[in-house]
């Protein structure tokens, strides 16, 4: 249990659907993050939530949506993804967006593009 | 722009070697580094950090000096054991922000009987 949880851990979508990912973290945390990990790339952040602000990733297109409704849920919606989206998808939380708080992560969504 | 650069991998151990992962690094100012361990089907985890000059952050055995000098901050570990594959990401924060958290591309690890 690593008091970051989320689901699914694999989806497989058509370029068409439209699916969502869940994150929900049990740390009293007031940051959580989505980062995307493609192969033998680095850890790309994409964006940021807390109770200080919310931050996007400018690079990150419109397909991505995220949406936090508490500070213990986010969610990230996919809809007309690319073949070039799959990647491993990370949820982390952190006690505070300052003062060196370490990311706690979750395990991932795999996420394949078809 | 800030950035953090690691040994390509794979490295490929026998049980009971001495490791070096290294990692260098380019910022302004004084970053806090730390080292984040990823094991098979699980997100990263933090393994150790070091938030000024000369500092050294260690943990399960594991060990990195802050060296300013070099910008460097290597992951050791005298005695590797097979439970320790795993993909190491080395990473700076320039502010305490997370948000500005970088990433290296990660090292694979594998340790062998």
């Amino acid at each position: 249990e690593t008091g970051v949880t989320q689901t699914p851990r694999h989806l497989v979508m058509g370029m068409t659907n439209k699916k969502s990912l869940k994150c929900e973290q049990h740390l009293g945390h007031n940051a959580m993050y989505w980062y995307k990990q493609s192969a033998k790339k680095p850890l790309e952040l994409m964006f940021v939530y807390s109770l200080e602000e919310r931050v996007e990733n400018n690079s990150v297109p419109s397909r991505f949506s995220p949406e936090c409704p508490n500070s213990s849920h986010l969610f990230l919606h996919l809809h007309t993804l690319q073949p070039e989206d799959s990647a491993l998808y990370l949820c982390a939380s952190s006690r505070t967006q300052r003062n060196n708080s370490p990311l706690h992560f979750g395990n991932g969504t795999r996420l394949t593009v078809t | 722009g800030d950035s953090v650069t690691q040994m390509e991998g794979p490295v490929t151990l026998s049980e009971e070697a001495f490791l070096t992962i290294n990692c260098t690094y380019t910022a302004t100012g004084y970053p806090s580094l730390f080292w984040y361990v990823q094991y098979p089907g699980e997100g990263l985890q933090l393994l150790l950090k070091a938030t000024k000059a000369d500092d050294k952050g260690s943990n399960k055995g594991f060990e990195a000096t802050y060296r300013k000098e070099t910008t460097s901050f290597h992951l050791e570990k005298g005695s590797v054991q097979v439970s320790d594959s795993a993909v190491y990401f080395c990473a700076l924060d320039p502010s305490g922000s997370a948000r500005q958290l970088t990433f290296g591309s990660g090292t694979q690890l594998t340790v062998l009987p």
